[in-house]
């Protein structure tokens, strides 16, 4: 069993709609969590960072972590042709630590 | 404000040939210093990690080696590449806790 688990799709959506992109990893001393988005060709931008459980709010995009069943989550709202990309999971046991990445879900969002 | 910088962009190299990728690093002191393979389909994979000049550590046994000559400064070698060696090359930086911001990416293909 890998680590990290995701979803690796395509996850095709209308312009507008909610997005719920998950990962599912399988050690729990995992501490802190992350999402990326990667455009074609480019580097990973870095979305949210989270530690422990709860959730976290920028702008359209909020991140959820539960950690009792090993679980995250990335919620885009009024999705935009532009978040067309694929988006990464991530996850340390400490804060500055090497990271375990999911494969990466790929997204668009149609007009 | 912190810029990470790859070079070059793309490369495409014969079987056998040596190899020499650049990240450099600007606005910031001592940073964690990170080389990652993105190869299609399987995600991203920890190569190397740097605390500081001269302490690397390697995450994947294999032909390719790292070496931190100045604070802000990551080069990611080999002396033989091989077809497997093909992927996109990511460079990352972080302060000693925190989040990972990685650079725009080295496209290698071996042939």
């Amino acid at each position: 069993q890998k680590e990290v688990e995701q979803d690796p799709g395509p996850l095709s959506v209308p312009e507008g709609a909610i997005v719920s992109l998950n990962c599912t990893y399988s050690n729990s001393a995992f501490q802190y969590f992350m999402w990326y988005r990667q455009y074609s060709r480019k580097g990973p931008e870095l979305l949210m960072y989270t530690y422990s459980s709860g959730n976290k709010e920028d702008g359209r995009f909020t991140a959820q972590v539960d950690k009792s069943s090993k679980y995250i989550s990335l919620f885009i709202r009024d999705s935009q042709p532009s978040d067309s990309a694929t988006y990464l999971c991530a996850m340390s046991v400490n804060s500055g630590y090497a990271l375990n990445f999911g494969k990466g879900t790929s997204l668009l969002v149609t007009p | 404000s912190q810029t990470i910088h790859q070079w070059p962009a793309t490369l495409v190299q014969p079987v056998g040939s040596p190899l020499s990728l650049e990240c450099t690093v600007e606005g910031t002191s001592n940073p964690n210093l990170y080389w990652y393979r993105q190869a299609a389909g399987r995600g991203l994979q920890l190569l190397f990690y740097s605390v500081g000049i001269g302490q690397i550590s390697s995450e994947v046994p294999q032909n390719l080696s790292a070496s931190r000559p100045q604070d802000r400064q990551f080069i990611l070698s080999s002396k033989k590449l091989l077809l497997s060696d093909s992927g996109f090359y990511l460079c990352a930086w972080s302060e000693v806790r925190g989040e990972q911001f990685f650079g725009p990416g080295t496209r290698l293909t071996v042939l």
